[in-house]
């Protein structure tokens, strides 16, 4: 049973354009929402974060936007750079639980 | 900038072995997290630890334990191995701020092979 979906396995985009990746989720005791970066044989690498109570965060490039009625984010990079190649997962915290519950990653791909 | 230090990065058993995974969190860090990510999946929470504490517990096996030291660093022992547990483990390491941790920092993760 997933509680953070993300339904895109690979997204491909031009350098330069706008990569949106998407999350969904289902425990209504989700409270903070992260995404991360990892590239392979690295870990995961904290890129930016969101709490219930905003619907938008802002870091440079990065722009993350929650939409709680709809049990949805998804995370904006703008423009996209070759290096931001990588596994981008989602996860989400709450419900006085510690650990972080991770969505299955998207393979953003940035061609040339 | 200090990072979480994990060892070791590779190491091999044979079913039925034991094997210790150590993680060194960012200092002043006071809460560590494993995770255990198969091969094509998402990490799966194991356990977390606040100041020495069992925090919190995930998916952890009964072969499993892990333990948190004076020190800060947290080791993850592993017995009666099985093909099934090779995966790659992470050790994340945040920071208590308020009444909640925020974000958890990652190592570089220990890739165990159960053969």
């Amino acid at each position: 049973d997933q509680q953070v979906k993300q339904n895109s396995p690979s997204l491909s985009v031009q350098e330069g354009r706008i990569s949106i990746l998407n999350c969904d989720y289902t425990n209504s005791m989700f409270d903070y929402f992260l995404w991360y970066k990892k590239y392979p044989a690295e870990g995961p690498t904290f890129l930016i974060s969101i709490s219930s109570i905003k619907d938008k965060n802002e870091d440079g490039r990065f722009t993350v936007f929650l939409n709680k009625s709809a049990k949805h984010l998804s995370l904006h990079i703008v423009p996209s750079q070759p290096g931001d190649s990588a596994v981008y997962f989602c996860a989400a915290s709450g419900g006085g639980a510690d650990g972080l519950t991770f969505g299955k990653g998207t393979h953003l791909i940035i061609q040339p | 900038a200090a990072g979480v230090i994990q060892s070791p990065r590779h190491l091999i058993k044979e079913k039925r072995e034991t094997a210790t995974l150590k993680c060194y969190p960012i200092p002043r860090h006071d809460t560590v997290y494993w995770y255990q990510q198969g091969p094509g999946q998402d990490p799966q929470f194991l356990i977390s630890f606040y100041e020495k504490m069992q925090s919190d517990k995930g998916s952890i096996p009964d072969r499993f334990s892990a333990q948190q030291f004076s020190d800060y660093h947290s080791e993850l022992n592993m017995s009666s191995l099985e093909l099934g547990d090779s995966a790659l483990y992470f050790c994340a390491s945040s920071s208590y701020q308020g009444d909640r941790n925020r974000e958890a920092f990652f190592g570089q993760g220990t890739r165990l092979t159960v053969v």
